[in-house]
């Protein structure tokens, strides 16, 4: 079925740091993916999503771009901040329910000042 | 407008007990679905329901059940309860496809 690895974190950066969380799939096809945050204590909510290859998915200064050569839909940004820390969740849909989703492990980072 | 609601938001149970999570999606979505997330890992598929129907059923064991009921609430149900059921059990619910939005759990641990 279809499935995501995440590299393993914790993932510690100074802030202004440059992050990229990688992020490889197996498939059937070509479906949707998604990174999604989850804040300390609270549920998960969506970053950013890509809906086919070459797609880029952006929000909050954050990209992914999708790329069916490589399978991959590694996190990226620029400049992180200490409001980023968080745990971050590569996803995909479940092949067996179309509208739900199979997730990464979740890479955690921490941003000091 | 309010987003997705689940309680109890912690809950304590000893082994062998029974369990009943709720779940209410944002107004106007049909489909919801639950995840076990284990601490340190990732949300596991539990069930995903659209329209009252079950449409998908991740690898999880007969001890755990759900329904949806018209208002499109829905509720799991664990029963004779392991410790390794202890986790965060996340309830998220979509327009019927894309995007899904998550409540912030019940936490459960059994003793």
């Amino acid at each position: 079925g279809n499935s995501v690895t995440q590299m393993e974190g914790p993932v510690t950066l100074s802030e202004e740091a440059f992050l990229t969380i990688n992020c490889t799939y197996t498939a059937t096809g070509y479906p949707s993916l998604f990174w999604y945050v989850q804040y300390p204590g609270e549920g998960l909510q969506l970053l950013l999503k890509a809906t086919k290859a070459d797609d880029k998915g952006s929000n909050k200064g954050f990209e992914a771009t999708y790329r069916k050569e490589t399978t991959s839909f590694h996190l990226e940004k620029g400049s992180v901040q200490v409001s980023d820390s968080a745990v971050y969740f590569c996803a995909l849909p479940n092949l067996d329910s179309g509208y739900a989703l199979n997730f990464g492990k979740g890479t955690s980072l921490l941003v000091t000042p | 407008d309010a987003g997705v609601t689940q309680s109890p938001t912690h809950l304590i149970k000893t082994r062998g007990q029974h369990v009943t999570l709720r779940c209410s999606p944002i107004s106007g979505h049909k489909s919801v679905s639950w995840y076990q997330q284990v601490l340190g890992q990732g949300p596991q598929f539990i069930f995903q329901y659209y329209e009252k129907e079950e449409r998908g059923r991740g690898n999880f064991p007969d001890r755990f059940s759900a329904r949806q009921f018209p208002n499109y609430s829905s509720e799991l149900n664990v029963n004779a309860l392991l410790l390794g059921d202890s986790a965060l059990y996340l309830c998220a619910s979509s327009p019927g496809g894309g995007e899904l939005f998550f409540g912030e759990g019940s936490r459960l641990t059994v003793l």
